[in-house]
């Protein structure tokens, strides 16, 4: 059973350019998680997803930040117009269901640079 | 959200045992006490969960105090494998808000 898979693993960005990183959860898992990790600080929640529903988009930025989790396919965190405080590692974890008895399964990250 | 404390570090020696502390004074009777740590340049990965008994995995124990204000993290013998950054984190219900809040967490120093 592969574990959460994320890609790209690195993305390079100029400013003003589009980003869209792309997270597929494990088999069977139906809730989607992203995080952003800034340099040197910790991890920060964004949006909580599950198929083709947005549950929770509390820590998204209110401007050129979109999360989606279509019927089919990855989740995609997309960053429009980008600008050199979006450089981060973006992490997305899954849970099979939501019980708070549960772990959420983190991918590897993709880190995204912004020139 | 509901709060946890930590030393911002720790040190160990390889082989030794390491104890990582966790204040959680506000938790509630519905939150599960989790332990997730995270490697240089990795994704956070889960070590443990418990909510009133102690509980053991593979990878480590936890040790949860008997009014629940604190929680002990017990890895029996460090391996420089587990030089990371240690979250505890308290997860409950959120009224549908089902987020993890990551604290600056505990950075274990494993010395060889």
């Amino acid at each position: 059973n592969a574990g959460v898979m994320q890609n790209p693993r690195h993305l390079v960005r100029r400013r003003g350019q589009e980003a869209r990183l792309r997270c597929s959860p494990m088999k069977g898992h139906s809730h989607v998680y992203w995080y952003r990790q800034l340099p040197e600080e910790g991890l920060k929640f964004m949006v909580y997803l599950q198929k083709e529903n947005i549950i929770d988009e509390s820590g998204m930025p209110k401007e050129r930040f979109s999360a989606e989790f279509p019927k089919e396919g990855p989740s995609i965190l997309r960053i429009q117009q980008v600008v050199r405080g979006d450089s981060a590692a973006y992490f997305c974890a899954s849970s099979p269901i939501l019980i708070h008895n549960n772990e959420q399964f983190f991918g590897p990250g993709t880190r995204l640079t912004v020139l | 959200d509901a709060k946890t404390t930590q030393p911002n570090s720790m040190e160990s020696n390889e082989e030794e045992p390491v104890h990582l502390p966790c204040n959680h004074s506000t938790i509630s009777g519905t939150d599960y006490i989790h332990w997730y740590r995270q490697l240089p340049s990795q994704g956070p990965e889960y070590v443990i969960h418990g909510l009133t008994s102690n509980v053991n995995n593979r990878m480590a124990s936890l040790a949860i105090a008997e009014d629940r204000k604190s929680s002990t993290l017990i890895l029996h013998r460090a391996t420089l494998r587990d030089a990371a950054v240690y979250y505890c984190i308290l997860f409950g219900p959120q009224g549908g808000s089902e987020k993890l809040v990551f604290g600056k967490g505990t950075k274990l120093t494993v010395n060889p």
